[in-house]
């Protein structure tokens, strides 16, 4: 069964610290993604990646890195944790190459409280 | 801008009956259409798919249209059973935009 695992289902984290979410996926996908979703907001996109070491920036991606050293791996990083960054992030994975991609696998989740 | 999002934010239904949740978007260039369904506790899982030269898919116990005229979609799902319960997404391809979601909620 394909997989996108997320490392963590839950964090608790203090304002200010350096957070890192990991998402790794079995499938060899080109393309990963990063997501948070909020009550009322739906998913709203962070950050996203069409290849290894490439990165391009989703809607929201303000306090936020990312990271994509090898094809199945595709980190996200809280420079400095804030409380607005209280949520549930979620990591997915598409085939093909470039913006000819079609339907979502996502991961579980990693609900992040920031304290 | 560009949006896509659906009209309701939760839908109550019977069991056995018949569920239709709409979506509409903005863009008319949007070329292909998907339908997740997140369970509580879970990530959203891909239900069915459609791309803009057709008018309606149908799938098990799910069916998709499309009216570009309008650019309205809508899922409808059919004898909607208790496992049905959850959030329900459009989207456009990935990277996608999605709406807030529909929660259902299937009473017996």
């Amino acid at each position: 069964d394909v997989k996108v695992t997320q490392s963590s289902r839950y964090l608790v984290k203090r304002t200010g610290e350096k957070v890192f979410l990991e998402c790794v996926q079995d499938m060899d996908h080109e393309n990963m993604f990063w997501y948070r979703q909020d009550p009322g907001l739906g998913l709203r996109l962070i950050y996203f990646s069409y290849d290894v070491k490439m990165k391009e920036k989703g809607d929201i991606p303000e306090g936020y890195s990312v990271s994509r050293e090898k094809k199945e791996r595709f980190s996200l990083i809280l420079e400095s944790a804030s409380t607005n960054q209280t949520s549930m992030y979620l990591c997915a994975s598409t085939i093909g190459g470039g913006q000819g991609t079609y339907g979502y696998t996502f991961g579980s989740g990693t609900r992040l409280t920031v304290v | 801008g560009e949006s896509v999002g659906l009209h309701l934010p939760t839908l109550s239904v019977q069991e056995g009956d018949n569920s239709i949740i709409n979506c509409a978007y903005s863009n008319s260039a949007s070329d292909y259409f998907i339908w997740y369904k997140q369970e509580s506790g879970k990530g959203p899982q891909f239900i069915i798919d459609i791309r803009s030269n057709m008018d309606k898919r149908q799938g098990q116990r799910v069916t998709v249209l499309l009216n570009k005229t309008v650019k309205h979609l809508s899922l409808q799902i059919a004898a909607t059973q208790p496992g049905d319960s959850a959030v329900y997404f459009c989207a456009k391809r990935a990277p996608g935009q999605f709406g807030a979601g529909t929660q259902v909620v299937v009473t017996p």
